[in-house]
């Protein structure tokens, strides 16, 4: 089956840098990879989602880009600010039956420092 | 106003007790899932309905039940055979299965005293 691998697992960037966080999937056959969101004590928020026909999204200071051959994609945020601190995390889904749930990778605690 | 609701948000049993989380959804969804998370884990997946009267395990089923007799509801027993229960519980649906955002409840934190 399918598996998620999510690094850093922390990250910690001063206000106005960037922060790219970087996943690896397993399932060639795997073709939506959303990014979410989680604020403490709440549920995760899709903040961008990207399918396997477009090699980069972009979403305001959000970016997100998709390496098929390599079966790596990453999410990128462009000045960052201190309502960006979170967990971030990734996922994978692969077309159809019980292949189609998304896979989580284990999520990245950003903090932007002011 | 649209959206996925969880009751309540802080729930707190005694071991041995099966408890019942509260999961419903006015969006229409036919995809209904319900994923544990743990301090450092990703989101593990417990059980998932496609559609009404129907609904497959998933990766951490053991020690947990589930029903799906309305499109809006997909409750979540936690019984005594789940050997660590405490954790935070979401609630999520979709369209549709795969390929599809998945919308997030606010969870419910279970502590099992």
């Amino acid at each position: 089956g399918e598996n998620v691998e999510q690094h850093p697992s922390t990250l910690s960037v001063q206000e106005g840098d960037s922060a790219v966080i970087k996943c690896t999937y397993s399932d060639s056959a795997s073709n939506y990879f959303p990014w979410y969101k989680q604020e403490l004590g709440k549920g995760p928020q899709l903040i961008i989602d990207i399918r396997s026909n477009v090699g980069e999204k972009k979403d305001q200071r959000i970016a997100v880009t998709l390496n098929k051959t390599a079966k790596h994609f990453s999410l990128h945020i462009t000045e960052t600010q201190p309502e960006d601190s979170a967990v971030y995390f990734c996922a994978a889904s692969s077309p159809g039956g019980s292949q189609g749930n998304l896979i989580f990778g284990k999520g990245t605690k950003l903090s932007v420092k002011p | 106003d649209g959206g996925i609701t969880q009751s309540p948000k802080y729930l707190f049993r005694k071991e041995g007790q099966n408890v019942t989380l509260s999961c419903e959804q006015n969006l229409n969804h036919d995809a209904m899932y319900w994923y544990r998370q743990d301090p450092g884990q990703g989101l593990r997946l417990i059980y998932y309905s496609q559609i009404v009267n129907d609904f497959q395990k998933g990766d951490i089923a053991e020690g947990y039940s589930v029903s799906r007799e309305k499109k809006e509801s997909f409750p979540l027993t936690v019984t005594s055979a789940q050997k660590n229960p405490t954790a935070f519980y979401l609630c999520a649906s979709s369209g549709r299965q795969g390929g599809s955002e998945q919308f997030f409840g606010p969870g419910t934190r279970l502590t099992v005293l």
